[in-house]
């Protein structure tokens, strides 16, 4: 089975503070994708990014970062100099890589608020 | 390029009665997923169509819950009779071979009273 764990239902930090957004993720499948999503008020949720299991390069993409370490099972986000667009609830979800199902497990989400 | 659009937004029924959702994915792409976002969770699959045929529909609660996508572009889903605990936001995705993101549409907002 399949589980993606966000253990912090909420978060609240002023603007320009930098923030982690945790995910843990569970699976049995030897190749996978992980991924994480956004979703502002306007509830659409908005692809941020995607790593595969076979390549633990961390990424950087201007103020975001993403830490993904395959021997705690953990794929992190970090936001650097937060702003209050950045305001939003953030999904971090799993795939198998096999054909066909191509279903996403989603974590509960984190709500992130940042304040002026 | 336009996105996944959805409609309607926002609708409230009584429990009991029936309600469609409609999806229109982006163009070209062959791949349509119906999701249930109950408030506070994560969106759970509940149908992934393949052009018109049903890929996974294991989480769908077929006893009240059905979907189609004829001719492989748009797509209904359909709950009759509804529940309480079918209130929920019901996101419609997309995706093209050879890519692995999911686009997801706006949603729509179902309240059961």
């Amino acid at each position: 089975a399949q589980k993606v764990t966000q253990a912090q239902t909420e978060i609240s930090v002023v603007e320009k503070e930098d923030v982690t957004l945790d995910c843990v993720y569970e699976t049995r499948d030897t190749t996978y994708y992980l991924f994480w999503y956004k979703q502002p008020p306007s509830g659409e949720l908005v692809f941020l990014i995607r790593r595969n299991s076979f390549d633990e390069q961390n990424e950087i993409s201007g103020r975001y970062s993403w830490n993904f370490q395959k021997s705690t099972s953990s794929f992190n986000f970090t936001i650097t100099a937060s702003q209050v667009v950045d305001s939003a609830v953030y999904f971090c979800a799993l795939r198998p890589i096999i054909q066909g199902a191509q279903k996403l497990v989603f974590g509960q989400g984190t709500r992130l608020t940042i304040n002026p | 390029e336009a996105g996944v659009a959805q409609s309607p937004r926002y609708k409230i029924i009584e429990k009991r009665q029936s309600v469609a959702f409609w999806c229109n994915p982006i163009s070209g792409h062959a791949t349509l997923y119906w999701y249930q976002q109950i408030l506070g969770q994560g969106p759970k699959l509940l149908i992934q169509f393949q052009n018109n045929g049903v890929v996974d529909d294991s989480q769908l609660p077929k006893d009240r819950f059905s979907a189609e996508r004829l001719k492989g572009v748009d797509s209904t889903l359909k709950i009759q009779p509804a529940k309480l605990e079918d209130s929920a936001v019901y996101l419609c995705a997309s995706s093209s071979s050879g890519i692995v993101e999911q686009f997801f549409g706006p949603g729509t907002r179902l309240t059961v009273l």
